[in-house]
C-alpha cells in the first residue's frame, strides 16, 4: 500500500512553453501533498504545500505564479511549470500525507519527474 | 529557519558499520527523518525519531538527542546495495513539511 505514483516520469520542453506534472496517490486519500524540487548532487527543497480544496503555501523564493498547484481531489495535485526556462530543469519530486495520519508521520514520496527545458 | 548540517561523503567496505552524522539548529522542533535516495530515485523512507534514544529497525539504527541537536544513522553489515545518499531531515511544523539536509554520498567497496 501507500504507493504514489508520478506523471510523467521524464518530459522535454522546448522554452517557453508549459509543463503539467501530475501527482496521484493511488490507494488512500491524501488531504496533504508536498512539491520539492531537486538539482544534480544537491537535495530536495521544499517548494509549496498543497493541500485539497484550498490554496496551495509557497515556500519562500518560489514564485506562485510560476509555479501553478492545484490539488483538486483526495488523490490528485498538479504542479504546472509555466513559460519554462532552462533553468527550471530538475528533478520534481511529490510526496503525499495519509488523511487522518499525524504531522509526523511519513510521507510517501512519488518517483519523481525529470524535466528538460532546451 | 533551520539549519542542517551531514558529511558530505563516506566510504567503507562490505561487511562494515558506517554511522553518519546529522547536527541541526532549529526554533521548533516535531520530528526528525533518514531518507534513502539512489541516484535518479525519489527518497525512501527509513526511520523517524521523535523522542531522545535509539530505533532499531534491522540493519539500520537512528539516534536522537534533543538537547543536543544531535542525530545519527547506524548502517551495519554493510551491502554494495547500500551505496546512496541518505538524507536527514526535519518537521517542525503541524503540516509535516520536511527540511532536508544536504545528504551524505555513501560509497560501499568490495
Amino acid at each position: 500500500g501507500a504507493v504514489v505514483s508520478q506523471h510523467p516520469s521524464r518530459v522535454i520542453c522546448k522554452s517557453g512553453t508549459s509543463v503539467k506534472i501530475e501527482c496521484r496517490s493511488l490507494d488512500f486519500q491524501a488531504t496533504t501533498m508536498f512539491w520539492y524540487r531537486q538539482f544534480p548532487k544537491q537535495s530536495l527543497m521544499l517548494m509549496a504545500t498543497s493541500n485539497e480544496g484550498s490554496k496551495a503555501t509557497y515556500e519562500q523564493g518560489v514564485e506562485k505564479d510560476k509555479f501553478l498547484i492545484n490539488h483538486a481531489s483526495l488523490t490528485l495535485s498538479t504542479l504546472t511549470v509555466t513559460s519554462a526556462h532552462p533553468e527550471d530543469s530538475s528533478f520534481y519530486i511529490c510526496s503525499a500525507r495519509e488523511i487522518g495520519q499525524s504531522a509526523q508521520e511519513t510521507q510517501y514520496f512519488g518517483p519523481g519527474t525529470r524535466l528538460l527545458v532546451l | 529557519g533551520q539549519n542542517i548540517d551531514q558529511p558530505t561523503e563516506m566510504t567503507a567496505t562490505e561487511g562494515a558499520i558506517v554511522q553518519i552524522n546529522c547536527t541541526y539548529q532549529t526554533s521548533g522542533f516535531n520530528g526528525l527523518f533518514w531518507y534513502q535516495q539512489h541516484a535518479g530515485e525519489a527518497p525512501t523512507f527509513l526511520s523517524y525519531n521523535v523522542l531522545d534514544g535509539l530505533e532499531e529497525k534491522g540493519r539500520f539504527s537512528s539516534f536522537l538527542s534533543r538537547s543536543k541537536g544531535y542525530s545519527y544513522l547506524l548502517l551495519k553489515e554493510l551491502q554494495m546495495k547500500d551505496s546512496a545518499s541518505y538524507l536527514c531531515a526535519l518537521t517542525t511544523d503541524s503540516w509535516g513539511k520536511l527540511q532536508f539536509g544536504a545528504g551524505t554520498q555513501v560509497v560501499v567497496t568490495p
